[in-house]
């Protein structure tokens, strides 16, 4: 069964930093990109980045948002996936959601598997 | 950045109805389209890849089509427990946007 478990959420102050982490179990890691969307409280669904897997060289993809300030990172040793975030905004309270995504026959990836989100609150 | 626009925000319907969604990209994105499903407090759930093929598992009164720049969800009979907010995201170009959602409540 594929399972992935965010942790690392909380509150920090504007300007702070936060890492949030995503376990992954019951599939291959390092086949699969994954990616990390957010949803701030009563909004929509927001897209923050992917990477790519060890076969496209670990490459990654940032919103305009939050390029330059988020890091996407993973260690398929561990199954684990990791957003390093700095320079926090107000505006970057959200749930954060870990998602693996799949290939499907056209070679797009879909995220088909999403972790239950952590929650992370900027605020002074 | 490829917009995605959604109609209708929330519509009410009975069960049983067949209700359409509606996803237009600001340009073409050949079939690189998903839709989730969303429910109060859950993470997303795929429902269809590709803009028409069936995610396992999902109920068939699913369905998806279009390509392009135009896409419907449909849900051809509509159950209590289908209550959620639906997605699209375009899969086509960085960044992969998503739609704002359309709320779908029980009449």
């Amino acid at each position: 069964e594929v399972q992935l478990v965010e942790s690392g959420g909380g509150l920090v102050q504007p300007g702070g930093s936060l890492r949030l982490s995503c376990a992954a179990s019951g599939f291959t890691f390092s086949d699969h990109y994954m990616d990390w969307v957010r949803q701030a409280p009563g909004k929509g669904l927001e897209w923050v980045g992917r990477t790519r897997n060890k076969a496209n060289s670990y490459t990654t993809e940032y919103a305009a948002s939050v390029k330059g300030r988020f890091t996407i990172s993973r260690d398929d040793s561990k199954s684990s996936l990791y957003l390093q975030m700095n320079s926090l905004k107000t505006e970057d309270t959200a749930v954060y959601y870990c998602a693996r995504d799949r290939r499907d026959r056209t070679g797009s990836w879909y995220s088909d598997y999403w972790g239950q989100g952590t929650l992370v609150t900027v605020s002074s | 950045a490829i917009q995605l626009t959604q109609s209708p925000s929330s519509l009410s319907a009975s069960v049983g109805d067949r209700v359409t969604i509606t996803c237009r990209a600001s340009q073409g994105i050949s079939s690189a389209l998903a839709w989730y499903q969303q429910k109060p407090g859950k993470a997303p759930k795929l429902l269809i890849y590709d803009a028409s093929s069936l995610e396992s598992g999902v109920p068939s009164r699913f369905s998806g089509s279009g390509s392009g720049t135009d896409f419907t969800l449909t849900i051809s009979s509509l159950q209590p427990e289908d209550i959620a907010t639906y997605y699209c995201q375009q899969f086509s170009s960085y960044p992969q946007t998503f739609g704002p959602g359309t709320k779908v409540d029980i009449k």
